[in-house]
């Protein structure tokens, strides 16, 4: 078990809906980092934020979303799902942000939420 | 365009069989390889590598990097079943003040008994 904590578990939905995927990170760990996981794409990285703020963008479409709220726990917004957004989303969460060249941090994921767009 | 590439992408082997498993990269501003295992779950992180040349050790796994010819490998040796498991290698960059990761498309490996 990481304490990475993510809600719901599974997830099955209909094309064009919009579902809300969270995430609570470890106990301390002020950053949090989305990805999409699926058979065809592996594992992508998706988007980071750190306390609160967005710092870091990977493959993320238009259609998502995320935030990070004062309480550090974050969601991921996916709207007018299409077949192709199925995957497993995993959230991970780390100590810092890392300062390049003086530290970096290693990140621990939580368990995932499979969505399922019918 | 940063990217990561692992081999092989799928490898068997007897329980007791020794196994390298390799990775590759090409990234602007590299900051460290990461290695994880991730069986029918979440990731679980192995490594985290920064410096060339320093083995990290952890009871039969162990793993080095090479950032001259940029690759790292991953070795394990005296395998088990409980081994079998899909190995992700991920290197963490900068950029803009903050950090991303790039992961390969895994090494699928199998013990069998």
């Amino acid at each position: 078990d990481s304490g990475v904590t993510q809600t719901p578990k599974h997830l099955i939905t209909a094309t064009g809906q919009r579902v809300t995927l969270r995430c609570s990170p470890r106990s301390g760990d002020l950053s949090v980092y989305w990805y999409q996981q699926s058979l065809d794409q592996g594992l992508q990285f998706l988007i980071q934020y750190y306390n609160g703020e967005e710092r870091a963008k990977g493959n993320i479409l238009e259609r998502f979303s995320a935030q990070q709220f004062p309480d550090l726990h974050s969601e991921l917004n996916l709207s007018s799902l299409e077949l192709g957004d199925s995957a497993l989303y995993f959230c991970a969460s780390s100590v810092g942000i890392g300062v390049p060249g003086l530290t970096i941090y290693e990140q621990y994921f939580g368990p995932g939420t499979r969505l399922t767009v019918t | 365009e940063d990217k990561v590439v692992q081999s092989p992408l799928s490898l068997v082997v007897h329980e007791g069989d020794t196994v390298t498993l390799n990775c590759s990269y090409e990234v602007t501003n590299f900051r460290s390889l990461l290695w994880y295992k991730q069986e029918k779950k979440a990731p679980t992180f192995l490594f985290m590598l920064t410096s060339s040349g320093i083995e990290k050790k952890s009871g039969r796994l162990s793993s080095i990097l090479d950032k001259k010819e940029l690759f790292s490998i991953l070795n394990i040796t005296a395998t088990q079943t409980g081994d079998s498991a899909v190995y992700l290698c991920a290197v963490m960059y900068s950029g803009g003040g903050a950090d991303g990761l790039t992961f390969g498309k895994g090494t699928h490996l199998i013990i069998q008994p």
